[in-house]
């Protein structure tokens, strides 16, 4: 049973170009959750989408990021005109439809997809 | 703002101590909390959740909930080098939401 899958692991972008980040969640789960760390920093929400709907963008930067997560295939970071400041690593997550008896669900991270920006 | 608050540490103990972990909210409501270990350059991985006032055990893992005093902390019993990471503290602020709030985390170092 996989776990969550990003691509790409590593990431290199020159400034103004755009990056795409994928992420499959665990099989089963309907929640996918992105996150930004900055080096040295902690995990910064950024976004919370479920099928074809975005729940959460609080997080997200109002201009050049743009996240999706379609019916079918993996959900989508997006950031458009890359800047030096976006350099950082990238954490999906997901979780499954929220327990009966439970608070939040527990979240399991992706490996992370780390950008840089030259 | 909703917040979450930990010492950056680094904490260091030696080998074989109780290594004490802490974790302030700024929100009475929240009624999920979480701690997730992060090795350097690795992912975040779940270490304890805990739901209600007290303490949970897991093997060499105890984490605290006092709820009344926005509080959860982690010990960690007979520590190992191995145990060296970052620890973070995940609170759910909101039961609307899955969303989670991490602080920045603590560095933990484990002396041999």
């Amino acid at each position: 049973n996989a776990g969550v899958m990003q691509n790409p692991r590593h990431l290199v972008r020159r400034r103004g170009q755009e990056a795409r980040l994928r992420c499959s969640p665990v099989k089963g789960h309907s929640h996918v959750y992105w996150y930004r760390q900055l080096p040295e920093e902690g995990l910064k929400f950024m976004v919370y989408l479920q099928k074809e709907n975005i729940i959460d963008e609080s997080g997200m930067p109002k201009e050049r990021f743009s996240a999706e997560f379609p019916k079918e295939g993996p959900s989508i970071l997006r950031i458009q005109q890359v800047v030096r400041g976006d350099s950082a690593a990238y954490f999906c997550a997901s979780s499954p439809d929220r327990g009966r008896d439970s608070g939040a669900n527990v979240l399991t991270f992706g490996a992370g997809s780390r950008l840089t920006v030259l | 703002q909703k917040e979450v608050e930990q010492n950056s540490g680094p904490l260091s103990v030696p080998e074989g101590a109780i290594a004490s972990l802490n974790c302030t909210y700024s929100d009475r409501v929240s009624q999920s909390f979480f701690w997730y270990r992060q090795y350097s350059g690795k992912s975040p991985e779940l270490i304890m959740s805990i739901y209600s006032n007290g303490d949970k055990e897991d093997g060499r893992f105890t984490a605290q909930l006092n709820k009344a005093s926005q509080y959860v902390s982690l010990l960690i019993r007979d520590s190992q080098p191995s145990d060296s990471a970052t620890y973070l503290c995940a609170v759910n602020f909101s039961g609307a939401t899955n969303k989670l709030i991490f602080g920045t985390g603590t560095l933990l170092a484990v002396q041999p």
